[in-house]
């Protein structure tokens, strides 16, 4: 069966320090791969999403940036934190289909202070 | 209109009532339709796909509406641990499209 981990589970970071989030999935070959943010009191918002290695697209225009460099891996990083980075970040999978389902790591939650 | 809309609630509704929620969707060329649950904390969970009939599982009951753009999730006889926040789910265009816009979630609170 597929699982996906995702590690730190917490995370609390100065504004302008470094980040790398990491996401890895099992089980599974070419997987779809997604980065969400989930705010407080906010809905899943995409970021990232990855349809094989080193393919990335952005969604949205920011100060993070993703990068896959093995077919189950996807690593979420940032040069400088802002404070508006907290959040709720979380990693999903799906295999191409038209079912398109996409399965959740257990998230990471990020406080920058 | 937003892509995906839904009733933040909450609903607060005793053990053993049947509750109802909607959602509706912006795009017409969305093809695949989700309900996915959300704990407190936690990552949001697959609950159920949404077909063109209407499906069950168990006392979960989805219907979509492609003509009005609306879906729904009936949760007949609740049970305290369905307390959650529920997500409707829509893919974003087209057939074979795979990114998924998530509504916020309507909360359900079941009391004793």
């Amino acid at each position: 069966s597929q699982t996906i981990h995702q590690w730190p589970a917490t995370l609390v970071q100065p504004v302008g320090s470094p980040l790398s989030l990491e996401c890895t999935v099992e089980g599974t070959s070419n997987p779809n791969l997604y980065w969400y943010r989930q705010a407080a009191g906010r809905g899943l918002q995409l970021l990232f999403y990855s349809v094989g290695i080193g393919q990335i697209s952005s969604e949205v225009p920011q100060n993070l940036s993703a990068s896959r460099p093995q077919d189950r891996q996807f690593i979420l990083s940032s040069k400088k934190l802002l404070l508006s980075d907290s959040g709720f970040y979380l990693c999903a999978w799906s295999v191409l289909g038209l079912a398109n389902e996409q399965f959740f790591g257990p998230g990471t939650r990020l406080t920058v202070l | 209109r937003k892509e995906v809309e839904q009733d933040p609630g909450p609903f607060n509704v005793p053990e053993g009532a049947t509750v109802a929620f909607n959602c509706t969707y912006s795009n017409s060329a969305s093809q695949s339709f989700f309900w996915y649950r959300q704990d407190c904390r936690k990552e949001p969970k697959l609950l159920m796909s949404v077909y063109s009939s209407g499906n069950e599982d168990g006392r979960f009951t989805a219907q979509l509406n492609r003509a009005s753009q609306y879906i729904s999730l009936l949760i007949r006889d609740s049970k305290l641990s369905d307390s959650a926040t529920y997500l409707c789910v829509v893919n974003r265009a087209g057939a074979g499209s795979y990114q998924l816009t998530f509504g916020k979630g309507t909360k359900l609170s079941v009391i004793p």
